[in-house]
């Protein structure tokens, strides 16, 4: 059973502070991994893909992929209260996508 | 708004009735998704549409039956449900099946199943 593991949360990050999210998966050869955010009531929202080894910075994100190791990690820095949310991971390999049962991020103004 | 339209946006029905979530996209995408999210589990890709071609059926019950006539419409057909049926289904559409990173989801259809 192909797997993708999150830590449900809720994850506390103080305004301004760098929030991490971690994801694991057991499928060595996936190829592709996405960061979903989904806020309460709202369909989810691709806010980051990674395909290499190393980081991914857009904006106030970065996307850090360790196949190696198998995980797949997403950095938020200057953490906002519009950043609270669920963060989904999903992992895209032999033509299956799997999601993580998301990571709740609470921002504390 | 993404691009994508479900409707209709809630839906209660029985276990005898027969019922259709619609998706449409205006995004010019070749692939089509459908998804359900059930409280305390992973979001599930149930049904996969490339190019109106039907690429991927994770082991879904043959209750709940696709229909993608136009790469621009996908339909989910509904009959015989049962309760643990009700969550949020959401389609979603991309460039093609390899483009993920072009995938835009629709608000959702949330199904109750009495």
């Amino acid at each position: 059973q192909k797997e993708v593991e999150q830590n449900s949360g809720p994850l506390s990050v103080p305004e301004g502070a760098i929030a991490s999210l971690n994801c694991t998966y057991s499928d060595r050869v996936s190829q592709s991994f996405f960061w979903y955010r989904q806020y309460s009531g709202k369909s989810p929202e691709l806010i980051m893909s990674i395909y290499s080894n190393g980081d991914k910075e857009d904006g106030r994100f970065t996307a850090q992929l360790n196949k190696a190791s198998q995980y797949v990690s997403l950095l938020i820095r200057d953490s906002q209260p519009s950043d609270s949310a669920t963060y989904l991971c999903a992992v895209n390999g032999d033509d299956k996508i799997i999601f993580g049962k998301g990571t709740r991020l609470h921002i504390l103004p | 708004e993404t691009g994508v339209t479900q409707t209709p946006r809630h839906l209660v029905m029985g276990m005898t009735n027969k019922k259709s979530l619609k998706c449409e996209q205006h995004l010019g995408h070749n692939a089509m998704y459908w998804y359900k999210q059930s409280a305390k589990k992973p979001l599930e890709l149930m049904f996969v549409y490339n190019f109106k071609e039907q690429t991927e059926n994770n082991s879904v019950p043959s209750r709940f039956s696709p229909e993608c006539p136009n790469s621009s419409h996908l339909f989910l057909h509904l009959h015989t449900l049962q309760p643990e049926d009700s969550a949020l289904y959401l389609c979603a559409s991309s460039r093609d099946r390899a483009s993920l990173d072009t995938q835009y989801f629709g608000p959702g259809t949330r199904l109750t199943v009495l």
